[in-house]
């Protein structure tokens, strides 16, 4: 059975902070690994998604990677913004299925 | 543009009753999911369709069932409140190959 885990679970930096959240999963065999974005009260909104054969993706500040013989993510934010403030999930999507299995998120504060 | 919503946004009901939560996607997605996300557990999975009349069971569907008439709604009915329902509720739709679930704005449900 899938397990993906987050760590940390919050993390709050200065406003300008380069940052790293991490992301595990415990079983290789992925379709996919997805980082999603929730703000408060409201719903996911997907933020990159990287492909098993692909290594990393790129959305303005955002960089996301993907290894997955040693089961892990990473999603880089440069130059953080209070806006960045949220909570980051990341998900991984079982081959064979069309089925995500989130961890349980981290919580980012940006300080201005 | 195309959407997901959710309806209610918020419901208070008793323990005991029939609750029904809507869900309405224009994205004409062949996939459908239904997460409730609760402090501690993150999202999890209750049940999901591939297309018109297929359901399938997630990690936590006892007390749960959907129904699939229609590409465009996945109904989820709680058949007897119980407290431990109180929670929030997540709707999802995709697309084959193309892997990104898109979110509904959720919907608060408390059972009393």
């Amino acid at each position: 059975k899938q397990e993906v885990t987050q760590i940390p679970a919050a993390l709050s930096v200065p406003e300008g902070e380069n940052l790293v959240l991490n992301c595990s999963f415990t079983d290789s065999a992925i379709y996919n690994l997805q980082w999603f974005r929730q703000d408060p009260g409201k719903g996911l909104t997907s933020l990159l998604l990287i492909q098993s054969s692909q290594r990393e993706q790129t959305s303005g500040r955002l960089n996301a990677s993907l290894d997955k013989s040693s089961g892990r993510s990473t999603l880089y934010i440069a130059a953080s913004q209070p806006g960045d403030s949220a909570t980051y999930l990341c998900a991984a999507l079982q081959g064979g299925s069309e089925k995500l299995v989130f961890g349980k998120g981290t919580k980012l504060t940006v300080n201005p | 543009d195309a959407e997901i919503t959710q309806s209610p946004r918020h419901k208070i009901t008793e323990t005991g009753r029939q609750v029904t939560l809507a869900c309405h996607q224009t994205w004409n997605h062949n996939n459908m999911f239904w997460y409730r996300q609760d402090l501690g557990h993150g999202l999890r999975l209750i049940h999901y369709s591939y297309g018109v009349q297929d359901t399938n069971k997630g990690e936590v569907s006892d007390g749960y069932s959907v129904s699939r008439s229609n590409t465009e709604d996945l109904p989820l009915t709680l058949e007897s409140a119980a407290s431990s329902q109180t929670s929030v509720y997540f709707c999802a739709s995709s697309e084959w190959g193309t892997d990104t679930q898109y979110f509904g704005p959720g919907t608060r449900l408390t059972v009393l």
